[in-house]
């Protein structure tokens, strides 16, 4: 399957300041890729849509100027977690999406970036 | 009421046994549905991916789907303790539609 890599593996901060996720699709161009948080024990919540050369799309209840969302190219998305606080410490997981995928329109997920703010 | 219902278990069966997962939904526009296998600490990775109604078998994995019940069900046959991780069912409308994820079972395959 198609490989979708994420940096830094896990981050620790201190509250307030800014940590910035990367998410490379490695071996397929991605026009959208998606951002999830994961609390312990619960399950994906989608936290915005990226599409590459255009605005993310964020989900309700989702701060934008704190999540901040970057798609400047097919195969690199960034999230900027701005003024960091404890209640955001969390695993971030990124998708990418490969229309050409066999002829199946499927998400690839990252491996996560675990985050804890101190 | 949440539109995609997941037992989080944990569901602990020993080696060798039959295990059924399940998930119930209430969105009758879901079309496309798919089992994601997810280790701890890692991100999730994609078994199974149905569309509409029926069976699909790779391996010792078989999804199934029944969109009159709005039920689908993963099986996995001769289970491993490499098998323990948590299964997230997930689903959505249409092509390029957002995903909506249950919120996953627990699985202890014990030796």
């Amino acid at each position: 399957g198609a490989v979708v890599s994420q940096h830094p593996s896990w981050v620790i901060c201190k509250s307030g300041t800014s940590v910035k996720i990367e998410c490379r699709s490695l071996d397929f161009q991605a026009t959208t890729m998606f951002w999830y948080r994961q609390f312990p024990k619960q399950s994906l919540m989608l936290m915005a849509t990226s599409n590459e050369g255009s605005k993310a799309t964020y989900e309700q209840g989702v701060e934008k100027d704190k999540f901040l969302i970057n798609h400047a190219s097919l195969t690199l998305s960034t999230l900027t977690v701005t003024s960091a606080h404890p209640e955001d410490s969390s695993f971030y997981i990124c998708s990418a999406r490969d229309p050409h995928a066999g002829g199946q329109d499927t998400q690839y997920f990252g491996p996560g970036t675990r985050l804890t703010v101190l | 009421q949440k539109e995609v219902e997941q037992d989080p278990g944990p569901l602990s069966v020993p080696e060798g046994a039959i295990v059924s997962l399940n998930c119930t939904y209430s969105n009758s526009a879901f079309q496309y549905f798919m089992w994601y296998r997810q280790y701890s600490r890692k991100g999730p990775e994609l078994l199974m991916y149905t569309y509409s109604s029926g069976n699909k078998e790779d391996g010792r994995f078989t999804a199934q789907v029944d969109k009159s019940s709005k039920y689908i069900s993963l099986f996995i046959r001769d289970s491993q303790p490499s098998d323990s991780a948590t299964y997230l069912c997930a689903m959505r409308g249409n092509q390029g539609g957002k995903l909506i994820f249950g919120q996953g079972t627990e699985l202890s395959v014990k030796p």
